[in-house]
Formats: structure tokens, sequence, C-alpha cells
């Protein structure tokens, strides 16, 4: 079935380490997205991609980074310079020309120890 | 920047009451999305809105977005204990997406 794959689910960093966050999707979407969601709050955009080898930052990329190398996937990586990187992280793509009918993954959880 | 606001924040209701929440943005927009996130996991479409003024159903939910495409609402009629979970509107504003910031809704049983 087609959909969009996060992972790991959990993952569990030190401080200082750098971690990369998985996301492929089997959809054949053009725009790919990574949003960030602390508890209570809603969700807000790191990086986007419109396109194989383009990413725009959103409101929060400062201490992230992601690439864009195949229109399947968009690896996020959390660099040590993020200074509160505990949250859920979601991925999410939408087909071109529909608007907004985004397509989530099942999230990420990271924690920083 | 485009605004939307959505209200209310959070909901405690008893089961089989009636739920409504709404988003309201700043400027116009021709499409509005309501999604559902439950606890741990990425938010799931609900309704898809395309025609200002016209009702859209998906059994027990109903939503609309305004006339004046500046604002949406969504009602849930008789609730159950598995429509818990926090409901985003979602509209496209100039090049990126915009989100409600979430109605959490909690049910008594």
């Amino acid at each position: 079935d087609g959909g969009i794959t996060q992972s790991p689910k959990y993952l569990f960093r030190k401080e200082g380490q750098n971690v990369t966050l998985s996301c492929e999707q089997n959809l054949n979407h053009d725009a790919m997205y990574w949003y960030r969601q602390d508890p209570g709050q809603g969700l807000r955009l790191i990086y986007y991609s419109q396109i194989v080898n383009d990413f725009q930052k959103g409101d929060i990329a400062e201490g992230y980074s992601v690439s864009r190398e195949k229109k399947e996937s968009f690896p996020l990586t959390v660099t040590s310079a993020q200074k509160n990187p505990t949250a859920f992280y979601l991925c999410a793509s939408r087909p071109q020309g529909v608007a907004g009918e985004l397509f989530f993954g099942e999230g990420s959880r990271l924690t920083v120890l | 920047g485009q605004q939307l606001n959505q209200s209310p924040q959070s909901m405690f209701i008893q089961e089989g009451e009636d739920v409504s929440m709404n988003c309201t943005s700043s400027s116009i927009f021709n499409t509005w999305l309501w999604y559902k996130q439950e606890p741990g996991e990425g938010p799931v479409l609900l309704i898809a809105l395309y025609k200002a003024g016209e009702l859209t159903s998906n059994g027990r939910l109903t939503a609309q977005f305004g006339i004046t495409r500046k604002d949406s609402f969504l009602n849930i009629s008789a609730s159950i204990p598995s429509d818990v979970g926090i409901y985003f509107c979602l509209i496209q504003g100039a090049q990126k997406l915009v989100f409600g910031q979430g109605t959490r809704l909690t049910i008594n049983p």
C-alpha cells in the first residue's frame, strides 16, 4: 500500500550528537515537509521541498538540515546546534496541483538525554 | 503572514454530545482542510473543503467554509470515545501551508 514511512518511531540521543530521521514516501508526491510538534502545541514547519534537489527553510530551521536527492526520500538531520531537540517530528507529502491535501507519516519521537 | 485562529483550544464533553469547532483567517482562502491527530500518531485528513458555502459530510462529521472564505467550522455529532484527539484546520498560504493551533477534544464516558 502507498504511504509515508518514518523511522525510527522512537529515538534517544545524547547531547551533542547529530541524529537523522528518515522519511520515505511511495505516493509519487513532489512536495515533502518536516514539522515539529511539542506537547500541547501545534505544528511548526522546519523545512520543505517542492522538487528534487531543492528545499526551503521553514519557520524553525535553525539547528536542522535536510536533503532531497531522491523524490521518495526527505531525511531530516537534527544537529547538535539545535538547543531543544526533544519533540515529536512529523513528515508529510502532497502531490502537485492538489491544494493542501497533506499526507502524514506516523511520526518520530526524539528524546535527548 | 497569514494568521489562522482555531477555537476552542480544548473541549471536555460527555459521550453523545455534539461538538463544534472553528477556524478563522485574516485572509481569503479557497481550500480548507480538517485533520485529526490521535496521541503519538500523525494527523489524518477528515474532510477537504473546496467550495465556499457548501456543506460537506463524512459520517458524523460535517464541515463548511463560509462565503467570505475567511472561516470554517467542523461539527461532530453524537460523539463517541474514539473521537478523542486533536483536530487541526489547514489552509494553503503563499507557498506554505498554515495550520490552526488545534482543538483538543476529551470525552467523558
